[in-house]
C-alpha cells in the first residue's frame, strides 16, 4: 500500500531564510509525487510535480523538489522565504498521474518577520 | 484556466437534514471528478471518484448511502450529504482532472448541529 510521510507538523522560518519541507513516500513502483500549497479560503494549488525525468523539479513560486528514489523521498525546498509562503503544504503520490492521490498529513509554515 | 468552484463555501444545517455541495469545472470538461473529506490538522482523505454518465466508486469505509455524488454533466458533480449528523460535519474538497493533474475546488465546510 502506498503512503506519504510527512515528518514536520509545523516549521517556523523567518523571511528571506531558506526552506526544506520533508516527504517520505512509501510505493512499490515508481511514483509520480506532487506537492500542493493550501492557503486559508483558497483550493490547493500544484507547485510542482515528478512524473520521470529529471529527478530535480522546478515549481512555481521558486519552489524546488529532488526526486531521490535511494532514499524515498521528495523534499520541497525554496531558497528565500516570503511572508505569503505562510501556509499549509501537501505532498502527494499517485499511481497513474492525476488518479488516486495519496496525500501526507501536511506540515504548517510560519514565516516569521 | 482550469478552474474549480464549489457551492457552497459554508454551509450549517440541522442534524437529520441533507445538504448538497455543488463542484464545478469552470473553464473545462472534466470526465472525472474526486471527493475529498479534510479533517482538522489532517490529510485529506478521497471519499470517492467521479465519472461522468456513470456510478461513483467509492473507497473504502465510505458509506455509499450516506454520501450520494451525482456526475450528471462534464462539469458538475454534486456531493449530497443524507440524514447528516455531527460527525459528519468536515470540509469538503473536490477535484477534477485534466491531463494528468487534478485542480481543486476552494472546499465546503460543513456543519451539523
Amino acid at each position: 500500500a502506498q503512503s506519504v510521510t510527512q515528518p514536520d507538523i509545523h516549521i517556523t522560518v523567518s523571511e528571506g531564510a531558506s526552506l526544506e519541507l520533508r516527504c517520505n513516500y512509501s510505493y512499490g513502483a515508481t511514483p509520480y509525487l506532487f506537492w500542493y500549497v493550501q492557503s486559508p479560503g483558497q483550493g490547493l494549488q500544484l507547485l510542482l510535480k515528478y512524473f520521470s525525468g529529471d529527478t530535480l523539479v522546478q515549481g512555481i513560486k521558486g519552489f524546488e523538489a529532488e526526486f531521490k528514489r535511494s532514499q524515498s523521498s521528495f523534499n520541497l525546498r525554496k531558497p528565500s522565504v516570503h511572508w505569503s509562503d505562510a501556509a499549509e503544504y501537501f505532498c502527494a503520490v499517485a499511481s497513474t498521474g492525476a488518479n488516486n492521490l495519496f496525500f501526507g498529513t501536511g506540515t504548517r509554515l510560519t514565516v516569521i518577520p | 484556466g482550469a478552474v474549480v468552484s464549489q457551492h457552497p463555501s459554508r454551509v450549517i444545517c440541522k442534524s437529520g437534514t441533507s445538504v448538497k455541495i455543488e463542484c464545478r469545472s469552470l473553464d473545462f470538461q472534466a470526465t472525472t471528478m474526486f471527493w475529498y473529506r479534510q479533517f482538522p490538522k489532517k490529510s485529506l482523505m478521497l471519499m470517492a471518484t467521479s465519472n461522468e454518465g456513470s456510478k461513483a466508486t467509492y473507497e473504502q469505509g465510505v458509506e455509499k448511502d450516506k454520501f450520494l455524488i451525482n456526475h450528471a454533466s462534464l462539469t458538475l458533480s454534486t456531493l449530497t450529504v443524507t440524514s447528516a449528523h455531527p460527525e459528519d460535519s468536515s470540509f469538503y474538497i473536490c477535484s477534477a482532472a485534466r491531463y494528468n493533474e487534478q485542480f481543486f475546488g476552494p472546499g465546503t465546510r460543513l456543519t451539523v448541529l
